[in-house]
């Protein structure tokens, strides 16, 4: 059971250019999760998932994209990197939807991006 | 989700139980109270969640007194590998909402 994957681990991008996150998770949860987490900063919602199909944003959408046709994959999609979008990015799963009782989520490695 | 407020670091030494303490004067009814670890360069870890009295399991305590307004995680005989920031989380509003705040840097040292 390796819970939550990401990859890459380390990414550099120049300004412009496009890239795809990926994500995948073993313990058949329905609710994923992008986040981002600036230096010293907490992490902030990216876009979710309830299910395969079914996607919605967070917080700071702009500038990503994501799709779930599976529900074992979650892929972060960056179109035309900016400095800003440097960042940390975290993936997660859930059994339940937060709200429902439960608030436990399983977060992936990490990948961290640079856009230069 | 209601706004958390929590001390930005704290340090202690191996072996004390350390307090941490967040304050959530906004929470709503159905409200739950959560926390979480992060490691450096790791992601987030659950710790614990609760909605009222004492909630305990074998990493930690989660103390929450009558009116709920506030919160304390406890750490008993905290270890280097207890350093860490540790984040507070109230809500049982949609994920939409999820954001981790700054949290609290804990640094134990011998």
């Amino acid at each position: 059971n390796a819970g939550v994957t990401q990859t890459p681990k380390f990414r550099i991008l120049k300004i412009g250019q496009s890239m795809t996150l990926q994500c995948a998770q073993d313990m058949n949860h329905n609710y994923m999760y992008w986040y981002r987490q600036d230096p010293g900063m907490g992490l902030k919602l990216i876009y979710y998932s309830v299910g395969a199909g079914i996607t919605d944003k967070g917080e700071v959408p702009n500038g990503y994209n994501v799709s779930r046709s599976t529900t074992e994959d979650f892929p972060l999609r960056l179109e035309l990197a900016a400095p800003s979008q440097t960042s940390v990015y975290f993936c997660a799963s859930s059994y339940s939807s937060w709200g429902s009782g439960s608030y436990e989520q399983y977060f992936g490695p990490g990948t961290r991006l640079t856009v230069t | 989700l209601a706004k958390t407020t929590q001390p930005i670091s704290m340090d202690s030494y191996e072996g004390q139980e350390v307090n941490i303490t967040c304050s959530h004067n906004n929470i709503a009814t159905n409200d739950y109270i959560t926390w979480y670890q992060q490691f450096p360069s790791q992601g987030p870890r659950f710790i614990i969640q609760g909605y009222k009295t004492k909630v305990t399991n074998e990493v930690a305590s989660l103390f929450i007194p009558a009116d709920r307004k506030s919160s304390t995680l406890s750490l008993p005989r905290v270890s280097l590998s207890d350093t860490a920031v540790y984040y507070c989380l109230v809500g049982a509003g949609t994920a939409s909402k999820l954001t981790f705040g700054t949290g609290t840097r804990l640094q134990v040292t011998l």
